[in-house]
């Protein structure tokens, strides 16, 4: 089955400071990728996807993700964060079986400090 | 406008009192999936349906039905509902055609069971 871990729990940032969520999944075929967003009070939104091709996508935001086959990760990264990117971050992936199901990882809560 | 509408939004029940969460979206999605939000656990998928009349379990069925009998709606029903179904229950669909795999989430409903 697959499975997705985002190491980090928590996270705490100055405003302009550069931001990278770690995101590790286990499934050995192939699979498509998400980051997905969730601010306080709001359902969740779609940051990015990668599905094939460039491995480094870019999405919404300013904000981008790389893919790494060989280390089955999927980080999230931004250059300089906001405080309206304060919200909790979820990396999702699916191994497009017919299930068709989005596995989630356990989320980052990112806090930024103006 | 496309979205996915669930009702209540929020809600205090007490243990087995049978309680039905609506779920209904607008863009002819095949797709719909009902997952639950816990601190520390990310969300987990309750049941999903790849269409009309068809239905199956995600990883925490146990207390939870579920009917697909319209394309567009997806009930997700608590028949005895206790305390650990306090939750925050968030509805999903997507289109199954093509290579997009985005899943569009309703608002959230949240669930308290005294």
């Amino acid at each position: 089955a697959q499975s997705v871990s985002q190491h980090n729990h928590h996270v705490i940032l100055s405003e302009a400071a550069s931001l990278e969520l770690g995101c590790n999944y286990s499934y050995g075929g192939t699979v498509n990728l998400f980051w997905y967003v969730q601010y306080p009070g709001q359902h969740l939104q779609l940051l990015l996807k990668y599905f094939s091709g460039d491995p480094l996508v870019k999405g919404i935001k300013g904000f981008e993700a790389e893919f790494i086959k060989s280390k089955f990760s999927f980080n999230l990264r931004k250059p300089s964060v906001q405080w309206s990117d304060t919200a909790e971050y979820f990396c999702a992936v699916n191994a497009n079986t017919g299930r068709r199901a989005l596995t989630f990882g356990s989320g980052t809560r990112l806090q930024v400090q103006p | 406008e496309a979205q996915v509408t669930q009702n209540p939004r929020y809600l205090i029940t007490v243990t087995g009192k049978k309680l039905t969460v609506t779920c209904s979206q607008n863009m002819n999605h095949e797709y719909m999936s009902w997952y639950r939000q816990d601190p520390g656990l990310g969300l987990r998928q309750i049941y999903y349906s790849m269409n009309v009349e068809v239905t199956d379990k995600g990883d925490v069925p146990e207390g939870y039905k579920v009917s697909r009998k319209e394309k567009r709606n997806f009930p997700l029903i608590l028949e005895s509902p206790s305390p650990n179904q306090t939750s925050l229950y968030f509805c999903a669909s997507r289109a199954t055609g093509g290579n997009t795999g985005e899943l569009f989430f309703g608002e959230g409903s949240r669930l308290t069971v005294l």
